[in-house]
């Protein structure tokens, strides 16, 4: 039984490129949650998903970010025009059900911004 | 608004040197206390789901209790490979339990 499965694990980026981090959920899964990490930071909310839905996108920044859950395929995360402040820890979730009960974290994508 | 406190920040223990670890919250209607454990450049590993004040959970050397306003991380003997950063999280209060809420963190290193 696969757990929370994203790629790449690293990825470099100069400013201005595009990146695209994917997650797919454990099986079974249709829950996927997306959260940062900067260094020496705490891990920060950005976006909750269903298949083919965003349901909470409160924590995502206005512009350049934007997230899917297609129907069949990966999550995306999409970041436009990188600048060297995205460099972070992107961690994607996956739950059964809402997240008030347990969710399983992938091993996340370190992007770096040169 | 929802908040997670974690204290200390970081601990440093010899090998079977039993402590705690605190998370305190500040959420209106409290659905669930989550507990994990993360490790150098990984993902944070599920550890425990607390639901109601009273309520304990055991895992090896851990044991997680919950009041109304705080939990506990209580780690019994602890050994060098429970050297990690253990993460406390509330999902947030507004009704979508989508997202949580983490504190910062304690950094526990448990020295040989």
């Amino acid at each position: 039984n696969a757990g929370v499965m994203q790629n790449p694990r690293h990825l470099v980026r100069r400013r201005g490129q595009e990146a695209r981090l994917r997650c797919s959920p454990m099986k079974g899964h249709s829950h996927v949650y997306w959260y940062r990490q900067l260094p020496e930071e705490g891990l920060k909310f950005m976006v909750y998903l269903q298949k083919e839905n965003i349901i909470d996108e409160s924590g995502m920044p206005k512009e350049r970010f934007s997230a899917e859950f297609p129907k069949e395929g990966p999550s995306i995360l999409r970041i436009q025009q990188v600048v060297r402040g995205d460099s972070a820890a992107y961690f994607c979730a996956s739950s059964l059900q809402q997240m008030n009960t347990e969710a399983f974290f992938g091993q996340g994508t370190r992007l770096t911004v040169v | 608004e929802d908040q997670v406190t974690q204290s200390p920040e970081a601990l440093r223990l010899q090998e079977g040197e039993s402590s705690s670890l605190n998370c305190s919250y500040t959420v209106s209607g409290l659905r669930g206390l989550f507990w994990y454990r993360q490790d150098p450049g990984k993902g944070p590993e599920f550890l425990f789901t607390l639901y109601s004040a009273g309520e304990e959970k055991e895992k090896e050397r851990l044991k997680a209790t919950l009041t109304k306003k705080e939990s506990f991380l209580h780690i019994t003997a602890p050994k060098p490979e429970d050297s990690a950063t253990y993460l406390c999280a509330v999902p947030n209060g507004s009704g979508n339990t989508g997202k949580l809420i983490f504190g910062q963190g304690t950094t526990l290193q448990v020295k040989p």
